[in-house]
């Protein structure tokens, strides 16, 4: 089973609303990642985490928090966002084991910011 | 330039053709490859990795070659359903994952 689920599928809300993106597997993956993706571009790396611990932050405004709070989770902390951060967010995950580099992702969220 | 170079397509073949599609990359100590596959609104999902030796899953043949920095992918006989964007991806030896832009692919019947 490689399945990773985000939640909520859809999420429109406006530039002073605060919201939150989750993401889960139980695939026993060490290592999690936020993307985020524009129309008929490839995914662009947000944030890493490493044994839930951040370790990668691609210069991404403050307005996006990211969260790990146990293995099996992701949250992703949306406050203060533009219209130019509308966009499919994607979780993915990967086993963290040494020569293992396969990245599965979640169905996505599709954010509207208005 | 570009770290993962694809050809955008589209490429409109009918049903039962073979297509081809290719992939260059810039950076020498990449460590994986790998085709994924992502539908319209849909996220990519892994389609196969990639090895120097070559492998073959059913209709789909890819092949890395490191000296040219060049990866390929071969589907043979078509289906409606590989109507997609196939995403030529990438790993460093940091595990992070660089993506092409994309190479679209419209099966006509």
């Amino acid at each position: 089973d490689t399945e990773v689920t985000q939640t909520p599928k859809h999420l429109v809300m406006g530039m002073t609303n605060k919201k939150s993106l989750k993401c889960e597997q139980h695939m026993g993956h060490r290592a999690m990642y936020w993307y985020k993706q524009k129309a008929k571009k490839p995914p662009e790396l947000m944030f890493v985490y490493s044994y839930e611990k951040l370790s990668i932050n691609e210069s991404v405004p403050s307005r996006f928090s990211p969260e790990c709070p146990n293995s099996s989770l992701l949250n992703l902390h949306l406050h203060a966002l533009q219209p130019e951060d509308s966009a499919l967010y994607l979780c993915a995950s990967r086993l963290n084991k040494a020569g293992t580099y396969e990245q599965y992702f979640g169905p996505g969220t599709r954010l509207t910011v208005t | 330039r570009k770290e993962v170079e694809q050809d955008p397509g589209p490429f409109n073949v009918p049903e039962g053709a073979t297509v081809a599609f290719n992939c260059t990359y810039s950076n020498s100590a990449s460590q994986s490859f790998f085709w994924y596959r992502q539908d319209c609104r849909k996220e990519p999902k892994l389609l196969m990795s990639v090895y120097s030796s070559g492998n073959e899953d059913g209709r789909f043949t890819a092949q890395l070659n490191r000296a040219s920095q060049y990866i390929s992918l071969l589907i043979r006989d078509s289906k409606l359903s590989d109507s997609a964007t196939y995403l030529c991806v990438v790993a460093d030896a940091g595990n992070m994952l660089t993506f092409g832009g994309g190479t679209r692919l419209m099966v006509k019947p």
